[in-house]
């Protein structure tokens, strides 16, 4: 595998039940992010980790729980969702050089994850 | 807060002609980069083209280059010489530089459609 890679492709779930979506870098990478890309809507940053810390949580309902186990993996655990959380969930890694103002930033993402909730 | 906007929602060429991409942003911050990103149908998006708000010389990657204008906080990109695998959405993105990781705020997208 290379880049980043992402778990399941498209996953269907009802409003009552609890799955996750897995995101997987190959890059040696140590910055990773979950992104929402919706129909209508611009894409949204979710979560931000960095050195396997959350470092950024942009008002993201409960509902979404992120998980970095370490710097290669990155979870989104979902439950009691509602329709409008159906989206395309994106992954995307980076390196953080860890000297704030020192870019370039640039991100790889991963195919993504359709999600439906019905 | 940043935004970034682009006012075209969808954009079309013919093949080996030239195109630009608009997309203006506001912020306060002094420091910051800039993307354009292409995403194809169905496929992962990737990196076009960046600029470095500090840097005054335009960048360029092959076909793609950038208008920067840094006043009028305007990012422009150009196709030239288009091809039917330029046919794909693309979103201009900013992010400061006050951190050591990425904080992409993306625009809305134009889905560019180059014809044959």
């Amino acid at each position: 595998e290379t880049g980043v890679t992402q778990t399941p492709r498209h996953l269907v779930m009802g409003m009552t039940n609890k799955k996750s979506l897995k995101c997987e870098q190959h890059l040696g990478h140590n910055a990773m992010y979950w992104y929402k890309q919706s129909a209508k809507k611009p894409l949204e940053l979710m979560f931000v980790y960095s050195l396997e810390e959350r470092v950024e949580n942009n008002s993201v309902p409960s509902r979404f729980s992120p998980e970095c186990p370490n710097s290669s993996h990155l979870f989104l655990h979902l439950h009691t969702l509602q329709p409008e959380d159906s989206a395309l969930y994106l992954c995307a890694s980076s390196q953080d050089l860890g000297l704030a103002g020192v870019g370039p930033y640039e991100q790889y993402f991963g195919p993504g994850t359709r999600l439906t909730v019905t | 807060a940043q935004t970034v906007t682009q006012s075209q929602p969808e954009m079309s060429v013919q093949e080996a002609e030239t195109v630009t991409l608009s997309c203006t942003y506001d912020t306060s911050e002094s420091n910051y980069y800039l993307f354009w990103y292409k995403q194809p149908p169905s496929r992962q998006m990737i990196l076009v083209i960046r600029q470095e708000a500090y840097k005054q010389q335009n960048a360029t990657e092959n076909r793609f280059s950038v208008n920067f204008q840094k006043a009028a906080k305007s990012f422009s990109l150009k196709i030239s010489d288009s091809q039917l695998g330029d046919t794909a959405m693309y979103f201009c993105a900013f992010t400061p530089g006050g951190t050591s990781y990425g904080k992409l705020t993306f625009g809305q997208g134009t889905i560019l459609t180059v014809h044959p």
